[in-house]
């Protein structure tokens, strides 16, 4: 099983749509999760931390489920520039070693 | 700012050649790592260093990896000899102790034919 779990997609969604993926982790004990954002042929970039108690970054949100070890993020009005990998990320030992997943691809169309 | 400088972005070399891959953290970060990305097994950590002493090299893939970071603005992955599996993006990233963001360089795209 592996540590980090993503559904690959892609999400094809009309412009505006609200889109939303999960992200499913193996450990229990994890410490910090994240979203980053890699664009096709670049480096991944922090979208943003996920808290415990769900947070919000204009129209991103993102929430963490620690009973049933998932978290979750949510795009609403969704814009042609939202087109990208996301990929959930998981600090399981509260040490420096973060752990990806392979990433949900989500492509906006106009 | 600077962000993280990789070089070469491009590499392409034939099996059984040695690569050098070079890093350039962001100045004043005391954790540097390299990552692999492929299609099959996404990004994987090889190695990280703190302050220039690496401290999990568990993700290397076998002795034909080396890695090195003789200061605190510069590092190495070093592949000897070089194998077709090996062809992958590299990824050098590097974050500061206290800040668990973490800043990735622009990739080297190696291939090995």
């Amino acid at each position: 099983r592996k540590e980090v779990e993503q559904d690959p997609g892609p999400f094809n969604v009309p412009e505006g749509a609200t889109v939303a993926f999960n992200c499913t982790y193996s450990n229990s004990a994890s410490q910090s999760f994240f979203w980053y954002r890699q664009d096709c042929r670049k480096e991944p970039k922090l979208l943003m931390s996920v808290y415990s108690s769900g947070n919000e970054d204009g129209r991103f949100t993102a929430q963490l489920n620690r009973a049933s070890q998932y978290i979750s993020l949510l795009i609403r009005d969704s814009k042609l520039s939202d087109s990208a990998t996301y990929l959930c990320v998981v600090n399981f030992f509260n040490d420096y070693k973060l752990s990806f997943g392979a990433g949900t691809t989500v492509t906006v169309r106009a | 700012d600077a962000g993280v400088i990789q070089s070469p972005r491009h590499e392409v070399t034939e099996m059984g050649q040695e690569v050098t891959l070079r890093c350039k953290p962001i100045s004043g970060h005391d954790y540097l790592f390299w990552y692999r990305q492929t299609m099959m097994r996404g990004l994987e950590l090889l190695i990280y260093f703190n302050n220039n002493v690496p401290i999990d090299d568990s993700g290397m893939p076998e002795d034909r990896f080396s890695a090195k970071m003789p200061n605190a603005s510069f590092s190495t992955l070093k592949i000897q000899p070089s194998e077709p599996r090996d062809s992958a993006v590299y990824f050098c990233a590097s974050r500061t102790g206290e800040n668990e963001k973490l800043f990735f360089g622009s990739g080297t795209q190696l291939s090995v034919l």
